[in-house]
């Protein structure tokens, strides 16, 4: 089954320690990107990659980095949370960047994240 | 750049009701793509269509169907006899072919939130 896997699901922590919210897809797909979801917002990119070792910034790249050492993984880290990273976040892989045909994007389930 | 306009922040309807959703957009790519989201009270992202720019024939699918009008910029979501599994946030989003220089694009709108009452 095509999926995209995201941990952890639910995560309260404190100002200023570093986390990291894990995503993995077992579609083999080139391209993965991070989004965050904010009411009155909608979803607003925060990093994609085009493949292994290639990553670049998104709408809202502050305080967060990420790193595309296997095909398969695509971590977020935030090395220094802060309230306003409050939020739900999501992973994304498609086996190409566009929406051209056969590009179906795939979403995790999100990860809600509260900074306190 | 791309734009993705959801109107209505948030509609109610009676159960068994149809209800659509605005969705308009802007963009100066000749050839783009045009998606439905659903996001229900669980949080997931569930997909529910893309739509070529060149395709618009409008497509039906149970009591959801989709109406694209390239001259109005519209891509709009019907439901029809409205059930309470319905209610969710419901996003429209766009994006851009592969432009060949790393930058890739899919915008969202801010989504419209749907309550079916029983």
């Amino acid at each position: 089954e095509a999926q995209v896997t995201q941990n952890p699901r639910y995560l309260i922590t404190v100002t200023g320690k570093k986390l990291t919210v894990t995503c993995s897809q077992n579609m083999n797909h080139e391209y993965m990107s991070w989004y965050r979801q904010d009411p009155g917002l909608g979803l607003r990119q925060i990093y994609y990659s085009m493949n292994v070792e290639v990553t670049d910034k998104g709408d809202v790249p502050e305080g967060y980095k990420v790193s595309r050492k296997e095909k398969r993984n695509f971590p977020l880290i935030l090395e220094s949370p802060s309230p306003n990273q409050t939020s739900l976040y999501f992973c994304a892989s498609s086996l190409g960047p566009g929406g051209d045909s056969g590009n179906t994007i795939y979403f995790g389930e999100g990860s809600w994240l509260t900074v306190v | 750049a791309q734009k993705v306009t959801q109107a209505q922040t948030e509609i109610s309807v009676v159960e068994k009701e149809d209800v659509t959703l605005d969705c308009v957009y802007e963009t100066r790519d000749t050839t783009y793509y045009l998606f439905w989201y659903k996001q229900p009270p669980s949080g997931e992202l569930v997909f529910l269509i893309r739509r070529n720019s060149f395709d618009e024939q409008n497509e039906i699918s149970g009591r959801y169907s989709w109406n694209f009008q390239k001259s109005t910029s519209s891509f709009n979501f019907t439901i029809t006899a409205s059930q309470v599994v319905d209610s969710a946030v419901y996003f429209c989003a766009l994006s851009g072919p592969y432009s060949g220089a790393g930058s890739y694009q899919l915008t969202f709108g801010k989504g419209t939130k749907l309550s079916v009452i029983p």
